[in-house]
């Protein structure tokens, strides 16, 4: 079972558009949401990130909007550029499953494709 | 400061052999973790070194697969014998203290035939 879903899977965005790629998730155990950006041949790396007690966390032209009760939050990016393609993956933290171990992971999603044009 | 390392980039091999991954994590970082991320699919958690000491394998898939973490330092995961659904792209992340702020490294891409 997917404990983090995200959508859309590809966006295609117009220069100066705004982007939006929402996730959801059904646990309430997680605590931490972070969103990572991924260029090709790179690593995915730390965009942004939320926790729970905030509705809102703006850096520069990225967004996350958090909704608790909806169990929904989003990364809104305004005035897209070319220069933000990317996948974009949103994580989670804790898993709800106690392993038994350190538990540290981060639980992903799927990724969403970001295209935006010229 | 340098980032994340892995070794090798890409690696080809054939359905029974073995293929060993490297990750030299970020200076200083006591946290090392292993994700797999199969293609179209989320990025999926391996395990968790702390030092040189395994704290969590929940996600490692199978005996064929082991991790080590030489002196806490660097970190190898060896693929013995490769299967087809080992194919993607292996991630190493680093992180100072807790979960929180892991940094990635480029990945490798592994693909068995």
């Amino acid at each position: 079972q997917q404990q983090v879903k995200q959508s859309p899977q590809s966006l295609i965005v117009q220069k100066g558009g705004i982007s939006i790629i929402n996730c959801a998730y059904e646990n309430t155990a997680f605590d931490y949401f972070p969103w990572y950006q991924q260029f090709p041949g790179k690593g995915p790396a730390l965009l942004i990130a939320i926790r729970p007690d905030v509705s809102e966390k703006k850096e520069g032209r990225f967004t996350i909007s958090f909704n608790k009760s909806a169990k929904q939050f989003s990364l809104h990016i305004m005035d897209s550029q070319p220069g933000d393609s990317a996948t974009y993956f949103c994580a989670a933290w804790p898993e709800p499953e106690n392993s038994g171990g350190s538990n540290y992971k981060l639980t992903f999603g799927k990724g969403t494709l970001l295209t935006v044009n010229p | 400061e340098a980032g994340v390392t892995q070794f090798p980039s890409h690696s080809v091999i054939e359905k029974g052999q073995t293929v060993t991954l490297r990750c030299d994590p970020i200076s200083g970082h006591d946290n090392l973790y292993w994700y797999r991320r199969v293609m179209g699919k989320e990025i999926k958690f391996l395990l968790h070194f702390v030092k040189e000491s395994k704290q969590d394998e929940s996600g490692m898939p199978n005996n064929r697969f082991l991790a080590e973490r030489t002196g806490g330092t660097y970190s190898t995961l060896k693929v013995q014998p490769a299967e087809l659904e080992d194919s993607g792209v292996y991630f190493c992340a680093s992180s100072q203290e807790g979960p929180y702020e892991q940094y990635f490294g480029p990945g490798t891409r592994l693909t068995v035939t």
